[in-house]
Formats: C-alpha cells, structure tokens, sequence
C-alpha cells in the first residue's frame, strides 16, 4: 500500500467553480501536511502548510486535515484559468525527515 | 535572488557513463533533497541531507549517490546509470529544523539511453 494516495484526475471545472483536491494516507506518524502546485515544466512550488489537524484558509484557498480518517483536503473558491496546474499534496512525520508525495491531480478550469 | 539552481537542465547519456547533476542553494538552508518524478508513480525521494556531512536514503535510493560536503551543495551521481533511471529530476531545500517548506528547483531531464 503506498504512503500517500492521491486522485490523478484529470479534473475540469469552469472558471469561478469550488474545487476540492484530497489525499488519504496510511501512516498515523504524518505530522505535516503540505500542498504544492505544479505548473508544466516547473518545479513543485508551496501553496499550503499544516500541522496537525485542523482547518487553514490563505486567501481563496482552505487547507484541512482530518487525522482521524487519514484524509486531508484543499478547496478552491472562485477558480481562476491561472490555477489550471498539477496539485501534489506532501506529507511527513517530522522537520527535516522524509517527504511522501501523492502522485499529483491534475487541474484545467476552463474560462 | 533566492533559489536552487540544478545543472545540467536537460541530459541525454548512455547506460553506464558515469553523470553527476549539481544543485546548489543560496539561502543558507540545512535540508537538501532529491526527488525523481515519473508519470503515475508522482514525485519520490531518493536522498535527503539534514546537513553538511550528513545523509539519508529516502524512498528510491538504489542506483544513487549523494555528498554534503559544503551546506550550498548536494550533487546526485550515478555511478552507472540505466534506462529506468530515465525521469525528471528535482533538487529541493528547506530551512529544515524549524520550517517543512521546501523550495524546489527548475528540474532536470535525464534520458539513459
């Protein structure tokens, strides 16, 4: 079973639609949760962080984690062409210790 | 400017020619990372150094090798690469002990022939 599962998509929404991304995961250890966006042919860039459990929101987006179920979560209001991109979430069970990553979903919203 | 730079970008080579590909980092980072990105297996680490002189096996580290001998740098080297080496390649750092965000790189392509 692997660490991280994530949906690959693709996903299409039109512009202004909500757009939720989620992940589910296996180990219990996983402390730090992250989602990156990815633009073709860049680097993974950071979008969100959290710890633990609970909710963030940064503007149009809203980060949550859900320990009890394993399963974290990232919703985008008001969705915008300019977000079309590959979203990765990224977890670990610690500062400076392995990263695990989800394969990616990959997201075009339509004008 | 910021950032982590990764030479070379793009790389083509032929099974067991001996490469290295550099990163290095201008933010006085401690944590260094290498990811190797391929279609529907997503992104997946091969080392990871939480400082100078000291390294970690992530999750895909056969076939690779890494040194810190300087905080700015974390080369990757195959000693004899192979064609399921063939994928994009992602050098990554991290203030580390206190912040989990990483700052990635541009990528680099490498093809084994």
């Amino acid at each position: 079973q692997k660490e991280v599962e994530q949906d690959p998509g693709p996903l299409s929404v039109p512009e202004g639609a909500i757009v939720s991304l989620n992940c589910t995961y296996s180990n219990s250890a996983f402390q730090y949760f992250m989602w990156y966006r990815q633009y073709s042919r860049k680097g993974p860039e950071l979008l969100m962080y959290t710890y633990s459990s609970g909710n963030k929101e940064d503007g149009r987006f809203t980060a949550q984690v859900d320990k009890s179920s394993k399963y974290i979560s990232l919703f985008i209001r008001d969705s915008q062409p300019s977000d079309s991109a590959t979203y990765l979430c990224a977890m670990s069970a610690s500062t400076g210790n392995q990263f695990y990553f989800g394969t990616g979903t990959s997201l075009t919203v339509i004008p | 400017e910021a950032q982590v730079t990764q030479n070379p970008r793009y790389l083509i080579t032929v099974t067991g020619k001996k490469l290295t590909v550099t990163c290095s980092q201008n933010m006085n980072h401690e944590y260094m990372s290498w990811y190797r990105q391929d279609p529907g297996l997503g992104l997946r680490q091969i080392y990871y150094s939480m400082n100078v002189e000291v390294t970690d096996k992530g999750d895909v580290p056969e076939g690779y090798k890494v040194s810190r001998k300087e905080k700015r740098n974390f080369p990757l080297i195959l000693e004899s690469p192979s064609p399921n080496q063939t994928s994009l390649y992602f050098c990554a750092s991290s203030p580390g002990l206190v912040i989990n965000e990483q700052f990635f790189g541009p990528g680099t392509r490498l093809t084994v022939l």
